[in-house]
């Protein structure tokens, strides 16, 4: 039972054009949501967090939007540039469970 | 790195042996988890610590076991490795407010031949 599916498992952009990743969740009890990046031989690192009483939060080129109704939420990155190719996980979870659910992951890569 | 240190990085062992992999970190955060990154799978959550002596099964716990005697210690066991553990894995700590931000270390490439 998938919680937290990334159903793009790879996105293509060329560099300078916005990246958008996508990322849908099945529990409704979901209230705070993460995105991490990933690059070859190295453990995942932070990018930007988002709580479900917002649904917009923005950290330089890298905005999360929430969809709460359609339990979706996509991760924009404008503009796009080379060192930003990686894998992203969407990740989720309940506060106080203290158990973060991530998706499969999208391989993201930019293209000059 | 957030000061968490990932011990071997590659171990390549046979099937039925027993396998440890240590976790150290220099944060004095009181959440540690133990995830399995395979491919078309994501990360997934083996075992979690909330404290010394104090943890927790997540989804895919059966075939390890985890101690956590000290704050700055999480170790991961497989009491039997199986070829189906063949995978990387990660430790992280968590921060933030609720210790909802993990940090993670750079992980060890486990081979179960």
């Amino acid at each position: 039972d998938q919680q937290v599916k990334q159903n793009s498992p790879s996105l293509s952009v060329q560099e300078g054009r916005i990246s958008i990743l996508n990322c849908d969740y099945t529990n409704s009890m979901f209230d705070y949501f993460l995105w991490y990046k990933k690059y070859p031989a190295e453990g995942p690192t932070f990018l930007i967090s988002i709580s479900s009483i917002k649904d917009k939060n923005e950290d330089g080129r890298f905005t999360v939007f929430l969809n709460k109704s359609a339990k979706h939420l996509s991760l924009h990155i404008v503009p796009s540039q080379p060192g930003d190719s990686a894998v992203y996980f969407c990740a989720a979870l309940v506060q106080g469970a203290q158990k973060l659910v991530f998706g499969q992951g999208t391989r993201l890569t930019i293209n000059p | 790195d957030a000061g968490i240190t990932q011990s071997p990085r590659h171990k390549v062992t046979e099937t039925g042996t027993p396998v440890t992999l240590r976790c150290h970190q220099t944060e004095n955060h009181r959440y540690m988890y133990w995830y399995r990154q395979d491919p078309g799978h994501g990360l997934r959550l083996i075992h979690y610590s909330y404290g010394v002596k104090d943890t927790d099964k997540g989804e895919v716990s059966d075939g390890y076991s985890v101690s956590r005697s000290k704050t700055e210690d999480f170790l991961l066991t497989l009491e039997s490795a199986t070829s189906s553990q063949t995978s990387v894995y990660f430790c992280a700590i968590g921060a933030g407010r609720g210790g909802e931000k993990l940090f993670f270390g750079s992980g060890t490439q486990l081979s179960v031949l």
